[in-house]
């Protein structure tokens, strides 16, 4: 099956330095990405839908400033978090569509804290 | 809009009995329906899927469930629990399209094993 990995797995940073999450399709490309966020014991939450060599669509409340998603390839997409803050601290798990099927495959997560 | 209500946040079985986590949906298109699982501090993996294919779809690790337009409903069931069962579940619904559509997921509901 499509395997989608992240890197890193856990990361921990100063508040107001900046943190890049990597997830990369590892048997197939995928020209769209999804990023999500959860909270503890929450579901999770939709930030930006990534397409290979356009720019991200972010959804609703989303910083785009501070959430920097850059797709440059078919099997790589990276999630900026610029200026962290305690608050941003949380599970990101990105995910990756197989071209022409409606399934996604989810990367494993990255748990950051800010603090 | 889309969106999936997963009644009870929590539920416990004692392992061997029946599992069963429930998921309504509303879609204002036939929508495609998925179950994914989480384990602690990992990505999601999907259980199974509904495609508008056949009603009943079986799923890995024994699980099923069954699309029920008249109820707008796609419950996960299991005939026997099992310890490794324990875990987070996820209810995901999408327009069925191709192309960039994003999944819309459910709380989510813990399941207990009692042994």
């Amino acid at each position: 099956g499509a395997v989608v990995s992240q890197h890193p797995s856990r990361v921990i940073c100063k508040s107001g330095t900046s943190v890049k999450i990597e997830c990369r399709s590892l048997d197939f490309q995928a020209t769209t990405m999804f990023w999500y966020r959860q909270f503890p014991k929450k579901s999770l939450m939709l930030m930006a839908t990534s397409n290979e060599g356009s720019k991200a669509t972010y959804e609703q409340g989303v910083e785009k400033d501070k959430f920097l998603i850059n797709h440059a390839s078919l099997t790589l997409s990276t999630l900026t978090v610029t200026s962290a803050h305690p608050e941003d601290s949380s599970f990101y798990i990105c995910s990756a569509r197989v071209p022409g099927e409606n399934e996604q495959f989810f990367g494993p997560g990255t748990r950051l804290t800010v603090l | 809009a889309q969106s999936v209500t997963q009644l009870g946040s929590h539920v416990s079985v004692s392992e061997g009995a029946l599992v069963l986590l429930r998921c309504n949906y509303s879609s204002s298109v036939p929508p495609y329906l998925f179950w994914y699982v989480q384990y602690p501090n990992q990505g999601l993996q999907l259980l199974l899927k509904y495609t508008s294919a056949a009603t009943l779809v079986k799923g890995i690790n024994g699980f099923e469930a069954e699309f029920k337009k008249s109820e707008t409903s796609f419950h996960l069931t299991k005939p026997s629990a099992h310890m490794s069962d324990a875990a987070e579940y996820f209810c995901a619904v999408t327009r069925g399209a191709f192309g960039n559509e994003k999944l819309t997921f459910g709380t989510g509901t813990r399941l207990t094993i009692i042994p």
